[in-house]
């Protein structure tokens, strides 16, 4: 059992939708990420949070949302998508962001854009 | 710029044999941080090895071994004695600075493909 969870797996959204990842990490970690991975492209770094403060905003749109209720829990919330933002979109967690610590992902959530 | 190179984007190696997967790096920050990671089909993203740029040795992790050469810059991940378990793709990735918050830079990924 992964210590990050992602659902859903899978996300197929029109344009006009809106839409939420989820993503929980059970391993008492302080800090958590928001990676998109888009084919043929390297893994990119969208969000960072550390102890539920955003601390690094990756140039992102607006029409991606983050929200960190507390340190285990993060979601992406999504409105009005291009079909460009299809991608796996992975989260992650570390224990400290400042440190080389290695980062914990999840299996991502596979999302569509139509 | 591309700050994490891997020239290789994919390749076969037989049951039981090493193989070497490249990374080129680019920083003029002395502190870093170089991470390897495995990702299966399933799409999760598993740490295998990392190593410091203040380090002496070579970073191992059982089956896997990093050959960090700094003034080359360059991090080849070796597997040694490859189960057809290893099949995924592997991407290099790079942590600048000791405040980065946990910004990882990767690379384009190798897949490797490993036959009986």
């Amino acid at each position: 059992e992964t210590g990050v969870t992602q659902t859903p797996r899978h996300l197929v959204m029109g344009m006009t939708n809106k839409k939420s990842l989820k993503c929980e990490q059970h391993l008492g970690h302080n800090a958590m990420y928001w990676y998109k991975q888009s084919a043929k492209k390297p893994l990119e770094l969208m969000f960072v949070y550390s102890l539920e403060e955003r601390v690094e905003n990756n140039s992102v749109p607006s029409r991606f949302s983050p929200e960190c209720p507390n340190s285990s829990h993060l979601f992406l919330h999504l409105h009005t998508l291009q079909p460009e933002d299809s991608a796996l979109y992975l989260c992650a967690s570390s224990q400290d962001p400042r440190q080389n610590e290695k980062l914990f992902f999840g299996s991502g959530t596979q999302l569509s854009v139509l | 710029a591309q700050k994490i190179t891997q020239t290789q984007p994919g390749m076969f190696v037989q049951e039981k044999e090493a193989v070497t997967l490249d990374c080129t790096y680019d920083t003029s920050d002395p502190s870093y941080g170089l991470f390897w990671y495995k990702q299966p089909s399933s799409g999760e993203m598993i740490f295998l090895i990392y190593q410091g740029s203040y380090d002496q040795q070579n970073a191992t992790e059982g089956r896997y071994s990093l050959n960090f050469q700094k003034a080359r810059k360059s991090a080849n991940l070796v597997i040694s004695a490859s189960q057809l378990g290893d099949s995924a793709m592997y991407f290099c990735a790079m942590r600048e600075g000791a405040d980065s918050w946990g910004k990882l830079q990767f690379g384009a990924g190798t897949q490797v493909v490993v036959t009986p």
